[in-house]
């Protein structure tokens, strides 16, 4: 079946823009992830979204960072007045429910120039 | 908070060599564990994962990883490697288990970059 997918691939964007990244999960998955894959600091949680549940947060590195989920699907990252060191690769992962092991998205690309 | 060291950075090796790449991880309660790779151009794919039982997991491609509990390890172990074996590898770990939240996040290694020479 089909697998995660994120929009757009790639993004570039002016320092100071704000940008809108989405996440279509795995159909019937209901727990949703967002992570950010940046050079020298690996893979970093982001926001974490199961169900109707209340997300959890605690990864957003700054306010300007904001998620949601629609209808317990489709999700959007939004970045807010985006900085250079907002680059980078930022990643999408559903699971079946939070006990089950995630799959990820390729990924969008964001460039802040 | 939890966190994840995989002590090799960069791995170059000869096709037909054997691999162990270390991955330790610092929470003591129950947890579980997973080793993701990524190939050249292509996303994060899982390679195998310990919930629970047999310490000694096999995953796909002949990849397979010990949980070790006293030593809080889950190295990956592979006989021998294939060109095709040339990717980054992740170790990730999920807990505690049963806490909502927090709990639910993997927290990654740095990676490991794997080369296989012919």
């Amino acid at each position: 079946g089909a697998g995660v997918s994120q929009s757009p691939s790639n993004k570039v964007t002016e320092k100071g823009k704000d940008v809108e990244l989405r996440c279509d999960p795995i159909s019937g998955h209901t727990a949703l992830y967002w992570y950010r894959q940046s050079l020298g600091q690996g893979l970093e949680f982001l926001i974490y979204f199961q169900g109707n549940s209340a997300p959890d947060k605690s990864g957003l590195p700054s306010d300007r960072f904001s998620a949601e989920r629609t209808g317990g699907s489709v999700s959007t990252l939004t970045i807010q007045r985006t900085q250079q060191e907002d680059s980078a690769v930022y990643l999408c992962a559903s699971s079946l429910w939070d006990s089950y092991e995630q799959y990820f998205g390729p990924g969008t690309r964001l460039t802040v120039t | 908070a939890q966190s994840v060291s995989q002590h090799n950075h960069h791995v170059i090796l000869s096709e037909a060599a054997s691999l162990e790449l270390g991955c330790n991880y610092s929470y003591g309660g129950t947890v579980n564990l997973f080793w993701y790779v990524q190939y050249p151009g292509q996303h994060l794919q899982l390679l195998l994962k310990y919930f629970s039982g047999d310490p000694l997991v096999k995953g796909i491609k002949g990849f397979e990883a010990e949980f070790i509990k006293s030593k809080f390890s889950f190295n990956l172990r592979k006989p021998s490697v294939q060109w095709s074996d040339t990717a980054e590898y992740f170790c990730a770990v999920k807990g505690p288990v049963g806490v909502t939240g927090g709990g639910n996040k993997l927290t990654f290694g740095t990676g490991t970059q794997l080369k296989v020479e012919l």
